[in-house]
């Protein structure tokens, strides 16, 4: 069965940086592009990046474009989101979920990222 | 960029009432590209329907969605206990964009 499990969530300082890591098992990771999610407390869902099954491509939303880089290791079936110049707004849960890109079949349980001072 | 717009904010209704939830989109898109999650709370969401009215692995039939253009909507034809819960359109365009949610509410 397909599992993702996020981990490197935690609490940082704004302007910081913070990595997450999203492994994954259960089917073959490099046939899929994976998204990654973010939930603010108590609020909707907010979509912030996709990369294609082989890298060759990354789509970002506007509010993270530029300060957030997705990346993926197929060979150890593991998806990362490194954010840099982090601000309050940032503070979520951050779901990973595989693909395709039109929706998100799976997803992990998240990991929580909060930014403060 | 596609705004979905989710109604009602919250719907309250009995176990084994019809459940009849309405996303609008800003403007016409693809029922291709329209899906539904459910999310309980402290939980993941989970896709419930692709393709606007196709069910994913392991929905099961009581689940149903339609719509075309601008206005799609799920339908739970008779609530159970474990469909408490939230509910989120999305849709996929120039970027993948979620509505705002509907919260079915135990009545």
């Amino acid at each position: 069965q397909v599992q993702l499990v996020e981990s490197g969530g935690g609490v940082v300082q704004p302007g910081g940086s913070l990595t997450l890591s999203c492994a994954a098992s259960g089917f073959t990771f490099s046939n899929f592009g994976m998204h990654w999610v973010r939930q603010a407390p108590g609020k909707g869902l907010e979509w912030v990046a996709f990369i294609r099954y082989d890298g060759s491509n990354k789509y970002y939303a506007d509010s993270v474009k530029g300060r957030f880089t997705i990346s993926r290791d197929n060979s150890k079936n593991t998806l990362y989101l490194q954010m840099n110049s982090l601000r309050a707004e940032d503070t979520a849960v951050y779901f990973c979920a595989k693909g395709p890109n039109i929706r998100l079949d799976y997803w992990g349980q998240g990991t929580l990222v909060t930014v403060s001072s | 960029e596609i705004v979905l717009t989710q109604s009602p904010g919250t719907l309250s209704l009995s176990p084994g009432e019809r459940a009849t939830l309405s996303c609008r989109a800003s403007q016409s898109v693809s029922s291709s590209y329209l899906a539904w999650y459910q999310q309980k709370p402290g939980q993941a969401p989970r896709l419930l329907m692709y393709g606007a009215s196709s069910r994913a692995t392991g929905i099961p039939d009581r689940f149903s969605g339609s719509g075309s253009g601008t206005d799609f909507t799920l339908t739970i034809s008779r609530l159970e206990p474990e469909d408490f819960a939230v509910y989120y359109c999305q849709h996929y365009g120039s970027s993948l964009t979620f509505g705002g949610g509907t919260k079915v509410e135990i009545k």
